[in-house]
């Protein structure tokens, strides 16, 4: 089966610009996952969804950050505007929801200048 | 509320020897407990899950790790490193039941020397 895809792999931003990321889950997980991962640490939560709605939001700074999951399938993870401390891997994961296994995608490196 | 403490963010063991990463836990109710591997500029990969039943788990990779509630532990081992294992490996752990928040640790990356 195809793996969680996710795009860009790579993005360079000013400060105070706006960027996007797209993830694609494995087909038919209900459970998507959007971390943070900054270098040296291991990965935050910032949003869990069930299908399209949110289960956990608690660590997203909602001032800055937004993601959407339509129709249940894809999601996009937006930061507007973007600051210095942004700079990390955003990492996209799906899981089915039973036995907690959850699988990751490449990540997405963002720099922000 | 759950955490992790992964013991030494940077181990080094010579090809051959044993591999052993520590794990402890924290959590207010009974764990599903994991390891994950992280090759540079990958995603992170499953090595092994506990959930319930049997406390020796076995992995990919010739890997295991075993589970003591007795010591909220849950360390990672493998008999033999190959240079193949260097990478950062990361601890989490989840609730059970329902779709329960992961946790993970700061990791430990391994180095390998031949």
């Amino acid at each position: 089966e195809a793996g969680v895809a996710q795009s860009p792999r790579y993005k360079i931003i000013e400060k105070r610009q706006s960027v996007a990321f797209w993830c694609n889950p494995i087909s038919g997980h209900a459970t998507l996952y959007w971390y943070q991962q900054i270098l040296g640490q291991g990965p935050k939560l910032l949003i869990q969804f069930q299908n399209n709605g949110v289960v956990d939001d608690s660590q997203l700074p909602k001032d800055r950050f937004s993601a959407e999951r339509l129709k249940g399938v894809d999601s996009t993870l937006k930061i507007q505007p973007a600051k210095l401390e942004d700079s990390a891997v955003y990492l996209c994961a799906s899981s089915s929801g039973t036995g907690g296994e959850q699988y990751f995608g490449p990540g997405t490196r963002l720099t922000v200048t | 509320a759950q955490s992790v403490t992964q013991l030494g963010s940077h181990v080094s063991v010579s090809e051959g020897a044993l591999v052993l990463l520590r794990c402890n836990y924290s959590s207010s109710v009974p764990p599903y407990l994991f390891w994950y591997v992280q090759y540079p500029n990958q995603g992170l990969q499953l090595l092994l899950k506990y959930t319930t039943g049997a406390t020796l788990v076995k992995g990919i990779n010739g890997f295991e790790a075993e589970f003591k509630k007795s010591e909220t532990s849950f360390h990672l081992t493998k008999p033999s490193a190959h240079m193949s294992d260097a990478a950062e490996y990361f601890c989490a752990v989840s609730g059970t039941g329902g779709y329960q928040k992961v946790t993970f640790g700061t990791g430990t990356k391994l180095q390998v020397i031949p």
